[in-house]
């Protein structure tokens, strides 16, 4: 069965750093797409990033300079590195496979939260 | 960058039809994936492919896609379907993923 499980959320000052950690089970996450999708309070579901088996990473606008996705691959985790952290970057961040050929998250984790705030 | 609309609410009786529409250009062109969020739970996949359902989603959900709309349908609305709906696409030219803004359908 597969299982993501997302943990490094936190309450973090702007400008700060925080990497979050999604440590799969059930598949292995070298051989697999993997991305990373976040909600603001009360908001819609955005795209922050996304990470192909081969190691190519693709980044949301916003995102993109500030953010860097990675795999630990000895312990089946997937990294997503926060810096300059804004409060627009609050959110839950959810971690979620990828499907190769038409691009949809089929499996999802419960999501951990990231305040940024004074 | 490509944009997905789609409309804030929708609400509908028990037992009838719910469509929540995703509009965006040529969006017939691509294939559009759609996901039901529940408060406070994670996004489950309840259509991709334009209209294939996971194992495990009721037969009442189906999807269509042409032109410039694409539309989840529920037929037989239960209580437990009130949810956010979010379509999304891929742009695999860019590498971009795409979501709308979600559609919350009410069950009356």
């Amino acid at each position: 069965e597969v299982q993501l499980v997302e943990s490094g959320g936190a309450l973090v000052h702007p400008g700060g750093s925080l990497r979050l950690s999604c440590a799969a089970s059930g598949f292995a996450v070298r051989t697999n797409r993997m991305g990373w999708v976040r909600q603001a309070p009360g908001k819609g579901l955005h795209w922050v990033s996304i990470i192909y088996s081969g190691g190519s990473a693709y980044y949301g606008e916003s995102m993109r300079g500030r953010f860097t996705v990675s795999r630990d691959d000895s312990k089946n985790t997937l990294h997503l590195q926060m810096e300059s952290l804004r409060a627009d970057d609050t959110a839950v961040y959810y971690c979620a496979t990828v499907n190769d050929r038409e691009g949809f998250f089929d499996h999802w984790g419960l999501g951990t939260l990231v305040t940024v705030s004074p | 960058s490509y944009v997905l609309t789609q409309p804030p609410s929708v609400s509908v009786a028990p037992g009838k039809t719910a469509s929540s529409t995703c509009g965006g250009d040529n969006i017939g062109s691509k294939t559009v994936h759609w996901y039901q969020q529940k408060p406070g739970q994670a996004p489950v996949l309840v259509i991709y492919n334009d209209n294939v359902r996971p194992s495990g989603i009721p037969e009442r959900f189906s999807g269509s896609n042409s032109g410039s709309t694409a539309t989840l349908t529920i037929n037989r609305v239960e209580a437990g379907d009130e949810a956010d709906y979010y379509c999304q696409v891929w742009d695999s030219r860019s590498d971009l993923w795409v979501f709308g803004g979600g559609t919350k359908l009410t069950v009356l």
